[in-house]
């Protein structure tokens, strides 16, 4: 069975901080990869998707994540953090295993001080 | 353009009593699901349909019914609500691939 792990469910970052939040998968098939962000009292938004063109992805926001094989991660950056940046990420994957499903990870908040 | 919609956005039930929450989306997705979202679990899949009249269960189906008559709609029955089933409820919807998922804004379900 797929699943998603994501390290730390809380990150602090001072403002204009590097962003790293971490994602590991385990799928015995490459993966359809994604990070959405949720920011309170919202529905969670996409901010980028792997779909196996290209090992490092760019989303909105000054977001990117790169795919290592290898490690089994996804993990998302950003190199300098903004308070706007704060919210809860979610790493998610999608194969197609009879219907497409979409696992989540636990997510992790994001927290940017001044 | 309206996504997706659900109804209501909140909800009180006592222990017991059934419900219907609403999902709509003018999309045209053909894949729809609902999720139920926990503090420190992550959204957690409860029921999807890849199409009309097609449904199937996810990782938390139990105490929930679906059903998909058309395209458009996709809601969530409740028959006999349990308060481990307060929670904060998301419908979402996707293209007939491997695309993003389009999330509706949430219901928020107490159930006393």
């Amino acid at each position: 069975a797929q699943s998603v792990t994501q390290l730390g469910s809380h990150v602090s970052v001072s403002e204009g901080a590097l962003v790293l939040l971490r994602c590991n998968y385990s799928s015995s098939v490459p993966p359809y990869l994604f990070w959405y962000v949720q920011y309170p009292n919202q529905g969670l938004q996409l901010l980028l998707k792997y779909t196996s063109a290209a090992t490092l992805v760019k989303g909105i926001n000054g977001f990117e994540a790169e795919f290592k094989k290898s490690e089994t991660s996804f993990h998302l950056t950003k190199p300098s953090a903004h308070m706007s940046d704060a919210a809860e990420y979610f790493c998610a994957v999608t194969r197609n295993t009879g219907g497409f499903k979409t696992i989540f990870g636990a997510g992790t908040r994001l927290f940017v001080k001044a | 353009n309206a996504g997706v919609t659900q109804t209501p956005k909140f909800q009180v039930l006592k222990t017991g009593q059934s419900m219907t929450l609403q999902c709509a989306q003018d999309m045209n997705h053909e894949y729809m699901s609902w999720y139920r979202q926990d503090p420190g679990m992550g959204l957690r899949l409860i029921h999807y349909s890849v199409g009309a009249g097609i449904t199937d269960q996810g990782e938390v189906p139990n105490g929930y019914n679906v059903s998909r008559s058309t395209t458009e709609d996709f809601p969530l029955r409740l028959l006999s609500a349990a308060p481990s089933q307060t929670s904060v409820y998301f419908c979402a919807s996707m293209p007939g691939d491997f695309g993003e998922l389009f999330f509706g804004e949430g219901s928020r379900l107490t159930v006393l």
